[in-house]
């Protein structure tokens, strides 16, 4: 049973590109979440939706769309791509926003633009 | 703001030895969170302990523990009896305040584990 799903796995397209990532969870948690691991590894959140409501956006450009039609998923759609935006994107869940919530991760998205 | 920094990109190992990871973090805070991640090269990121800033005893689950020292702002992993299975990029998280779930990475440290 997988806990939170990414699909696709790999995404590589050109730039300009729009692209979408969805994220579904079937751990019944009321929290998402969108992280960006750069090339060198460091892990950024990006946004953190609580029921379906955005919580945090870190000052993620306007062509970062996160979409939550329900608490199990969370979909970012990518307008206009550009090389920067090359990363792996992780999806992750938790119970609920308090810090002291274990997040669980997905797999990762790694989106390579051309 | 609170920061998180692991000072050690890489680190080796020989397999069934003790390996130790430092962190270390910035905040002004009492009561808070810290979590050790691991990511091994299938890229999952998999949650490997956690330590409540209020309890004084140090996080154990089986070969990992913590030395947690709140007055240095120190939190290091210790990994007993290394495995080959423990290769990979191990990070540091920091529960940031304000009710966001918004966790604070370190930059990882990656660990090679040596048969």
């Amino acid at each position: 049973d997988t806990a939170v799903s990414q699909t696709p796995k790999y995404l590589v397209t050109q730039m300009g590109n729009d692209k979408s990532i969805k994220c579904e969870q079937n751990l019944g948690h009321d929290t998402m979440y969108w992280y960006k691991q750069d090339s060198k590894k460091f892990l950024k959140i990006m946004f953190s939706y609580n029921n379906k409501e955005l919580i945090i956006n870190e000052t993620v450009p306007n062509r970062f769309s996160p979409k939550s039609p329900d608490k199990a998923h969370l979909n970012l759609h990518i307008n206009s791509l550009e090389l920067g935006d090359s990363a792996v994107y992780f999806c992750a869940s938790s119970q609920d926003l308090h810090r002291a919530e274990t997040q669980y991760f997905g797999p990762g998205t790694r989106l390579l633009v051309l | 703001a609170q920061t998180v920094t692991q000072s050690q990109p890489e680190m080796s190992v020989q397999e069934a030895e003790t390996v130790t990871l430092s962190c270390t973090y910035d905040t002004s805070e009492n009561n808070y969170y810290l979590f050790w991640y691991k990511q091994p090269p299938s890229r999952q990121m998999i949650l490997v302990i956690r330590q409540e800033a209020y309890k004084q005893q140090n996080a154990t689950e089986n070969r990992f523990s913590v030395n947690f020292q709140k007055a240095a702002k120190s939190f290091s992993l210790k990994i007993s009896d290394s495995q080959l299975g423990d290769t990979a990029m191990y990070f540091c998280a920091f529960g940031d305040s304000g009710n966001t779930g918004k966790l604070i990475f370190g930059q990882g440290t990656t660990l090679q584990v040596k048969p």
